[in-house]
Order: structure tokens, then sequence, then C-alpha cells
């Protein structure tokens, strides 16, 4: 049982232009999102989270949406650089739990 | 600083050895814990040890044995592994932070091992 999807496995931006990374989740009792963006041996490296409290953060290039109705968030880098080519993982948590989800995961490859 | 260091970096072990992964933080969080990545596949959660207890086992083999001597430190020892073992094995810690004066983790990943068992 997926509770986390991802469920576009690549996705390919010019350089400059907007990314827009999608993940779904069915758990409503998640209330802590995280995106991890990860290269070739290497772990994931946490970029940005949300509370359930909030429907949008920023933090520089990379912007967070939450839509918890539609269970639906997403995470927006603009402008795409090349060195953002890596997979990314959008991952939940409930409340009070040391335990993280983690989505399929999407590719992104930024061309020049 | 939020730097989590694994030894080795890769590891070839055949079915009958005993070997160990090591995992390093000197950040101060409370939490630590053991993931297991196969290809093309998301981050699957091993372990995780709170204030140096076991607080989940998912449920994994017994020829996984993990190990929290004190609160920078976590080993995963490994004893008879089946090739389908092999994987690239991740360490994290987690930070507490405040949203809300809700408690909520950041988990913080190391390199990983890259383990091959022949």
């Amino acid at each position: 049982d997926q509770q986390v999807k991802q469920n576009s496995p690549s996705l390919s931006v010019q350089e400059g232009r907007i990314s827009i990374l999608n993940c779904d989740y069915t758990n409503s009792m998640f209330d802590y999102f995280l995106w991890y963006k990860k290269y070739p041996a290497e772990g994931p490296t946490f970029l940005i989270s949300i509370s359930s409290i909030k429907d949008k953060n920023e933090d520089g290039r990379f912007t967070v949406f939450l839509n918890k109705s539609a269970k639906h968030l997403s995470l927006h880098i603009v402008p795409s650089q090349p060195g953002d080519s890596a997979v990314y993982f959008c991952a939940a948590s409930r409340y009070n739990t040391d335990k993280l989800i983690f989505g399929t995961g999407t590719r992104l490859q930024v061309f020049p | 600083d939020t730097e989590v260091t694994q030894t080795p970096k890769h590891l070839v072990m055949g079915m009958t050895n005993k070997k160990s992964l090591k995992c390093e933080q000197h950040m101060g969080h409370r939490a630590m814990y053991w993931y297991k990545q196969k290809a093309k596949k998301p981050p699957e959660l091993m372990f995780v040890y709170s204030y140096e207890k076991l607080s989940i086992n998912e449920s994994v083999p017994s020829r996984f044995s993990p190990e929290c001597p004190n609160s920078s430190l976590l080993n995963l020892h490994l004893h008879a592994l089946q090739p389908e073992d092999s994987a690239l094995y991740l360490c994290a810690s987690s930070q507490v932070v405040l949203v809300a004066n809700n408690p909520k983790n950041i988990q913080y990943f190391g390199a990983g091992t890259r383990l091959s068992v022949l």
C-alpha cells in the first residue's frame, strides 16, 4: 500500500524555466511533509518542508505548496538550473512519530 | 553542519561473512535511523533509535542487527546475508524543529554504504 505517490517517474525541463514536481498522499493523518533531492551515489539531501497548518512555504528558488483537501503537494523550482538534475523524493510523517514515508521519486533533468 | 558520516562507502561480502556498517553524527541529534534502498525505489525504513534505545524495528530479518553504542554512533551488524540484501544502506539522524509548538523531525542522511552480497 503506497501511501505517498509520485506519479511522474521523470520530468525534463529547460534551464531557466519552472520545474513542478507533484506528490499525492492517501493518509489524512500525515501532518508534515518534506522534499529531498538525491544525486547518484549520495544520500538524500533535505530541501524544504511544510506543516499541514500551512499551504505554502518558500526557500529561495524552492516553493512547496500543500492542498490538504486534495491530499496533494507540489515542489516548484524556479528558475531551474542544470545542477538541479537529480531524483526528488517527497516524504510524509504523522504527528509525534519518527517514521518518514517516502514517495517513489521523480527524476528531474534540466537541460541547457 | 548537517553531516552524517557512513563507513565503508562500498562493501562486498559473501553469504557466510560477518561485517558491520558504521554511522556517526556529531549534531546532538537524539534519533538515528537505518534505511535500505534498492535501485529505482524509495528508501525503506529498517530501524529507529531514539535516545539510544531501539524504538522501531520494521520487521527486519534477524540477520540484520542494529546497535547504538552512544548518542553519536549507530552500527548495523550483518551476518549470513542473502544476495537479495544487496542494496544501498542509508543512515540518518534527525533534528527536532518546533512548528506551531509541535515537534517535527527533519532527517539528515549520510551518503550510504553500497553493499553487494555474493
